[in-house]
């Protein structure tokens, strides 16, 4: 598809479990965006990616947190030891460098349930 | 600190009005600001993106106007619809990131 894909669309997960989250960005975006949107909350930025550059990590709450990009390309968030307060909707984006309009565009984002 | 606030918070009209929606922001010292619609359970979907250097964008019954030295940008919507329901966001590129406002929810009456 043309757009920005996420996968899985929901998850619900035991507390402690581990939990993997993709994106796929839009093809030739270099610029790749996770977002948390918590329940009556905005969004909360968490990294970014750009290119080949050090990733922008200063977002990220706690350090069961990691994400990677294979390839400048694939997303994966992971979250280890899950707790119930990272139940949230994970949102990825991406946009082309910013010598072009970067707008950003989003997917439909991954609902994690922490149980 | 770099914050971003959608006032009002909540919004119920009648189809056919005008609107505004109000986003201000502390740090002028931005990239580009964009708005967002976000459906009940659903992601975001991109509206007008406006660059630093821009003090407006137009696209169908949407202007949204940004003025940099106030920290202020407003998104108009003509001749409003039900269907233009839901929740629209306001988000400020600083850097690396977008920091988003905590939106404002419409809903028009038919």
């Amino acid at each position: 598809g043309a757009g920005v894909s996420q996968s899985p669309s929901n998850k619900v997960t035991e507390k402690g479990k581990d939990v993997e989250l993709r994106c796929d960005p839009i093809s030739g975006h270099t610029a790749l965006y996770w977002y948390r949107q918590s329940l009556g909350q905005g969004l909360e930025f968490l990294i970014y990616f750009q290119g080949n550059s050090a990733p922008d990590k200063s977002g990220l709450p706690s350090d069961r947190f990691s994400a990677e990009r294979t390839g400048g390309s694939v997303s994966t968030l992971t979250i280890q030891r899950t707790q119930q307060e990272d139940s949230a909707v994970y949102l990825c984006a991406s946009s082309l460098d910013r010598g072009s309009p970067p707008e950003a565009f989003f997917g439909q984002g991954t609902r994690l349930t922490v149980v | 600190k770099q914050e971003v606030t959608q006032i009002p918070a909540a919004l119920s009209v009648p189809e056919g009005e005008n609107l505004v929606l109000n986003c201000s922001f502390t740090d002028s010292a931005i990239y580009n600001l964009q708005w967002f619609r976000q459906d009940p359970g659903k992601g975001l979907t991109s509206l007008l993106l406006i660059q630093s250097s821009q003090r407006e964008q137009t696209s169908g019954r949407l202007n949204a106007s940004l003025d940099k030295s106030s920290g202020r940008s407003t998104l108009y919507i003509a001749a409003s619809q039900p269907g233009d329901s839901a929740t629209y966001l306001c988000a400020v590129e600083y850097g690396n990131k977008l920091v988003f406002g905590a939106g404002t929810i419409l809903r028009v009456k038919s």
